[in-house]
């Protein structure tokens, strides 16, 4: 594989369900984000990790819980998916999280559905 | 509270130029990005901008004013595949990206 890797690609979830969103790079990159982006709004930041062992809350993050373990991968769990959890995830990786470019990569994508 | 503001929606001819605003209001500064995002895929980073003045990379140029809180992206010469949603983010104070709604382009021949 080479950059960010996605799974699902797309998913129908019953509310009260829990899923787990899959995250996966290779890049050796440090830092990475959890975003959802839904129809008139921008990115919305989720959960972060600056490096491995640590995590973050964002602008968002009630309801979704994250974790990394390692370098390469960072799981999104919703525990009880609710309707208005609908959106489209994005995850994304940078070099680090501080100063300087720090361009961050992002992911192709997780459509979710909660009905 | 932080704020990005850009237009919703342009329109611009084939071959033309086309100038995409945004003016922010954040907790900090620490370099501003511009993101394309063709529809239903994902964004992808165009420029970055940490002083004032201009930068150029090929057909697009952004322009920064940290004091007036004010950026641009320029993209000359367009083509049909500039068709898409541009992005304007900034990194505050404790460098996370705060990020506008978008500004999408529509090319027409």
């Amino acid at each position: 594989i080479a950059g960010i890797t996605q799974a699902p690609t797309s998913q129908i979830l019953a509310a009260g369900r829990r899923m787990t969103l899959r995250c996966t790079q290779d890049m050796r990159h440090n830092a990475m984000y959890w975003y959802r982006q839904d129809l008139g709004l921008g990115l919305r930041l989720i959960h972060y990790s600056n490096t491995a062992g640590t995590t973050g809350k964002g602008e968002v993050p009630d309801g979704y819980s994250v974790s990394r373990a390692n370098t390469d991968d960072f799981p999104l769990t919703l525990a009880s998916a609710v309707p208005s959890q609908t959106s489209v995830y994005f995850c994304a990786s940078s070099v680090s999280a501080g100063v300087g470019y720090n361009e961050q990569f992002f992911g192709p994508g997780t459509r979710l559905t909660v009905l | 509270g932080q704020n990005i503001d850009q237009p919703t929606e342009m329109t611009a001819t084939e071959g033309a130029i086309v100038q995409i605003n945004c003016t922010y209001q954040t907790s900090g500064f620490n370099g501003l990005f511009w993101y394309q995002q063709h529809a239903g895929e994902a964004p992808t980073f165009l420029s970055y901008n940490v002083l004032d003045g201009l930068e150029e990379k090929g057909r697009f140029s952004s322009f920064l004013s940290r004091s007036k809180g004010y950026s641009y992206l320029l993209l000359k010469e367009l083509q049909m595949k500039d068709s898409a949603s541009y992005l304007c983010a900034v990194r505050d104070s404790n460098y996370q990206l705060i990020w506008g709604a978008g500004t999408k382009l529509i090319i027409k021949p």
